[in-house]
């Protein structure tokens, strides 16, 4: 089964600073997917991926396949971006659903 | 837009009630999930369906059931509701089983059991 991890758990930052999430995995996997839930408990999905990079707005996800490491990037971010972001993989096979990590809780101070 | 529907955002029930969870997606997708979310412990599958009367179980079936007769609605059961289940659930569909294809979800139902 894969093993995901994120890191921070939590990252309280200014508004207009740079945010990096990560998140790696242990086994291969077709795609890897960044979720965004807000207080309330709606997702949304950011992105998903399964080689190099993509860019929405302000949002920057890149994933290396050899290194099973991706990052999500916030440029310029803003208070509106606070919520908790999840990384989520599906598997290299068979239709069993998502793996997550336990999510990044970004608080952006105005 | 693709929809996700789930009928409650908040339940309280009682223990040994059994209760319905229903789910609903408006694109013809093929793949539909059950997931919960507990702090500390992320989201887990509970049960999935990747066609109608199809179900296969998740990582956490025990205490769950599943029903899906027709292909746009997925239905969550708790037998007999514990406060154990007591928790955030969501649902999700995509297009394919899960290669390449993007997950919707809905906008989650937090479950209480007293």
């Amino acid at each position: 089964k894969n093993e995901v991890e994120q890191s921070p758990q939590n990252l309280t930052a200014q508004e207009g600073e740079f945010i990096t999430i990560n998140c790696s995995y242990s086994v291969g996997i077709s795609a890897l997917h960044w979720l965004q839930q807000h207080p309330g408990g709606g997702i949304v999905s950011l992105f998903m991926l399964s080689s190099g990079k993509k860019k929405h707005g302000r949002l920057i996800a890149t994933i290396n396949i050899q290194e099973k490491h991706s990052s999500l990037h916030i440029t310029a971010s803003h208070p509106r971006d606070s919520a908790v972001y999840i990384c989520a993989v599906s598997p290299g096979g068979g239709a069993d659903g998502l793996t997550f990590g336990k999510g990044t809780h970004l608080i952006i101070q105005p | 837009d693709v929809k996700v529907t789930q009928s409650s955002r908040y339940l309280v029930k009682r223990t040994g009630e059994k209760v319905f969870l229903e789910c609903v997606q408006d694109m013809d997708h093929e793949n539909m999930f059950w997931y919960r979310q507990d702090p500390g412990l992320g989201l887990r599958l509970i049960y999935f369906s990747y066609d109608v009367k199809m179900k296969e179980k998740g990582d956490i079936p025990e205490g769950y059931s599943v029903s899906r007769e027709k292909k746009e609605r997925f239905s969550l059961i708790l037998e007999s509701a514990s406060t154990n289940q007591t928790s955030m659930y969501l649902c999700a569909s995509s297009l394919h089983p899960l290669l390449y294809t993007e997950a919707f979800f809905g906008q989650g139902t937090r479950l209480t059991v007293v």
